[in-house]
């Protein structure tokens, strides 16, 4: 079963405060994403991991940035975050054509 | 780049009738169709997918058709059920490796 898993769940940060987003699967892909959601928008994509620090951006980088270490891993950053940035943020892995999506962050920048 | 739109935004069924969700995209060169499912606060569960070179799917009451002439692409809920109410998400991708262009949704209420 393909699980992808994401840490925190809920988040509160005053603005200006780093956020640090964590997501993880078990099943050894190597492309992952970080995707967010927001009503009326539907889901945009920040960026792309290909493998082990080889990240490319997506539609909407700016006020993000992304680590890989281990394939398994892949965190979302955000330096002195912005009440902007409250969003849903959904992580997802790649296996041929069908992306998996974890649980979700929702993330609150007050 | 590509877009997506789908129609309707909200949709409400009688509990054993049939819902259709259409979404329409722009490039011709996109090769994978995804269609996925949102329950309330959850993360987007795939439902199924369809390779550009496939015409129709069917699994577990559920029915994809794929018109590439029209650029069109549908999802039927067949005997919709209570369990069936959610936010249900088309999306495309032409390059594998890039990310998914999503349509914005579909609210889908069953009711008794």
């Amino acid at each position: 079963d393909m699980k992808v898993t994401q840490m925190p769940r809920y988040l509160i940060k005053r603005m200006g405060e780093n956020v640090l987003l964590e997501c993880g699967q078990d099943m050894s892909h190597e492309t992952m994403y970080w995707y967010r959601q927001d009503p009326g928008l539907g889901l945009q994509l920040i960026y792309i991991s290909y493998d082990v620090d080889s990240n490319s951006e997506g539609d909407i980088p700016k006020g993000y940035r992304v680590s890989r270490k281990k394939r398994e891993h892949f965190s979302l950053i955000l330096d002195s975050a912005k009440t902007n940035q409250t969003s849903v943020y959904f992580c997802a892995s790649r296996t041929g054509g069908e992306q998996y999506f974890g649980p979700g962050t929702r993330l609150t920048v007050l | 780049g590509e877009q997506v739109e789908q129609r309707p935004p909200h949709l409400s069924v009688r509990e054993g009738d049939s819902a259709i969700i259409i979404c329409t995209y722009t490039d011709s060169a996109t090769a994978y169709f995804s269609w996925y499912k949102q329950e309330a606060g959850a993360g987007l569960q795939l439902l199924m997918s369809v390779l550009s070179n496939v015409d129709r799917k069917e699994e577990q009451g559920l029915t994809v058709l794929l018109n590439k002439k029209d650029k069109r692409l549908s999802l039927n809920l067949t005997a919709a059920h209570p369990g069936d109410s959610a936010v249900y998400f088309c999306a495309v991708i032409n390059n594998y490796a890039q990310g998914l262009t999503f349509g914005l949704g579909t609210r889908v209420s069953v009711f008794p």
